[in-house]
């Protein structure tokens, strides 16, 4: 069983440049997870998604950020004219329904984005 | 609202001797917790988790945490520490929203070194 896969592994875009990081979820995983980690600082939640569903995005900036969980299809965190702040690592969690709620979150790679 | 505070940014320790990472919650509801291990530009990995079953949990490669309530601490320890347990350490809590459970709040971490 393949685990949680992100692509690209490395990023790098000029400022200006739209930013796409792909998050493939464990088979029969339906909740995804997206997080930012800045150098030196721990992980930040940033939106979590059901398929075709925002469930909540209180984490996500008000601007430029956007992400989608398709039915089919990876999810995706799209940051539109990036700028140098962005750099950052982007991790995606995937976990599953069980009967008291949701499991226990399993982490990709982890996308590191560079904008120079 | 809920938070960890992890109280060393940075830990040194000699291999085969004692490792203790401290971590401190605040929750007003009963918390899950976790330990995750991240290695230098990898991925996290679940050491361990509490889900209010047994105070004492025992988690990967030798690791084990401790919940007390009274002192709201879930502080992780190792009995004798390996050159490859050098990594940065996370402690989390996951938010709760009524009873659903929601995306994991982060500690800043706590770099573990070992030296030979």
């Amino acid at each position: 069983n393949a685990g949680v896969m992100q692509n690209p592994r490395h990023l790098v875009r000029r400022r200006g440049q739209e930013a796409r990081l792909r998050c493939s979820p464990m088979k029969g995983h339906s909740h995804v997870y997206w997080y930012r980690q800045l150098p030196e600082e721990g992980l930040k939640f940033m939106v979590y998604l059901q398929k075709e569903n925002i469930i909540d995005e209180s984490g996500m900036p008000k601007e430029r950020f956007s992400a989608e969980f398709p039915k089919e299809g990876p999810s995706i965190l799209r940051i539109q004219q990036v700028v140098r702040g962005d750099s950052a690592a982007y991790f995606c969690a995937s976990s599953q329904r069980t009967g008291t709620g949701v499991g226990e979150q399993y982490f990709g790679p982890g996308t590191r984005l560079t904008v120079t | 609202a809920q938070s960890v505070t992890q109280l060393d940014s940075h830990v040194s320790v000699s291999e085969g001797t004692p490792v203790l990472l401290r971590c401190n919650y605040s929750s007003s509801y009963s918390p899950s917790l976790f330990w995750y291990v991240q290695h230098p530009n990898k991925g996290l990995q679940l050491l361990l988790k509490y889900t209010s079953a047994a105070t004492l949990v025992k988690g990967i490669n030798g690791f084990e945490a401790e919940f007390k309530k009274s002192e709201t601490s879930f502080h992780l320890t190792k009995p004798s520490a390996h050159m490859s347990d050098a990594a940065e350490y996370f402690c989390v809590v996951r938010a709760n929203y009524g009873g659903s459970q929601g995306n994991l709040i982060f500690g800043k971490g706590t770099k573990l070194s070992v030296k030979p």
